[in-house]
């Protein structure tokens, strides 16, 4: 079975810091890891994937992630938050190769920025 | 160039009618999924189509959810004899081959509220 959990439900970070956010899965073999977010009334939006390779991933909108497979987690990152940031952050996860063709998702972390 | 797109963008149903949902995926694309998202929740996949066969619908909550995609492009779900429980965004994603690797890209959502 494959599943994703987003451990935090909100998280705060002041305007200029930097931001994590948080994820761990569960799949059987190798993951695809996806992270999307969500501004208000609007669809998900790709901001950065894993599949293979260099554990640091980086993205749309100064974004990255870095993958570590002992810790079986993809935390998402940024050095520096704008409030423009601020919006739902979903986690997704795929098992690679032989896994079902759709996407698992974690429940979402809230990110909002303060000015 | 055009993403997903999604119409209605809101539908209001009274308990007991049947709706239809419709998804124009990025053209060209020969994968597509439908994905409902309930308030408060990450998406949950409904079905899936390769060109115009439905290879995986284990999603699909009831037999009320019916989805079609027959000339290998634009798809409806529909959703017969609506309950309040149907209430939720309902996303649409395609993605250009399927493969696992691909990226999945989303459009805006229908968001059904069933009085």
């Amino acid at each position: 079975a494959q599943s994703v959990a987003q451990p935090e439900d909100q998280v705060n970070v002041a305007e200029g810091n930097p931001l994590t956010v948080k994820c761990t899965y569960s799949v059987s073999g190798n993951p695809y890891l996806f992270w999307y977010v969500q501004y208000p009334n609007r669809g998900l939006q790709f901001l950065l994937k894993y599949i293979t390779g260099d554990n640091l991933v980086k993205g749309s909108y100064g974004f990255e992630a870095e993958f570590n497979k002992s810790q079986t987690s993809f935390h998402l990152k940024k050095p520096s938050a704008l409030v423009s940031d601020s919006a739902l952050y979903f986690c997704a996860v795929r098992a690679g190769q032989t896994g079902a063709n759709n996407l698992f998702f974690g429940t979402g972390t809230r990110l909002t920025v303060i000015p | 160039g055009a993403g997903v797109s999604q119409s209605p963008r809101y539908k209001v149903a009274k308990r007991g009618q049947d709706v239809a949902l419709r998804c124009d995926p990025i053209s060209g694309h020969v994968s597509l999924f439908w994905y409902q998202q309930a308030l408060g929740q990450g998406p949950e996949f409904l079905t899936y189509f390769q060109n115009e066969a439905q290879l995986d619908k284990s999603g699909l909550p009831s037999d009320r959810f019916f989805a079609e995609r027959p000339e290998g492009s634009v798809s409806t779900l529909k959703i017969q004899r609506t309950q309040q429980e149907d209430s939720a965004v309902y996303l649409c994603a395609s993605s250009s081959t399927g493969t696992l690797q691909e990226t999945q890209y989303f459009g805006p959502g229908t968001r059904l509220l069933v009085l």
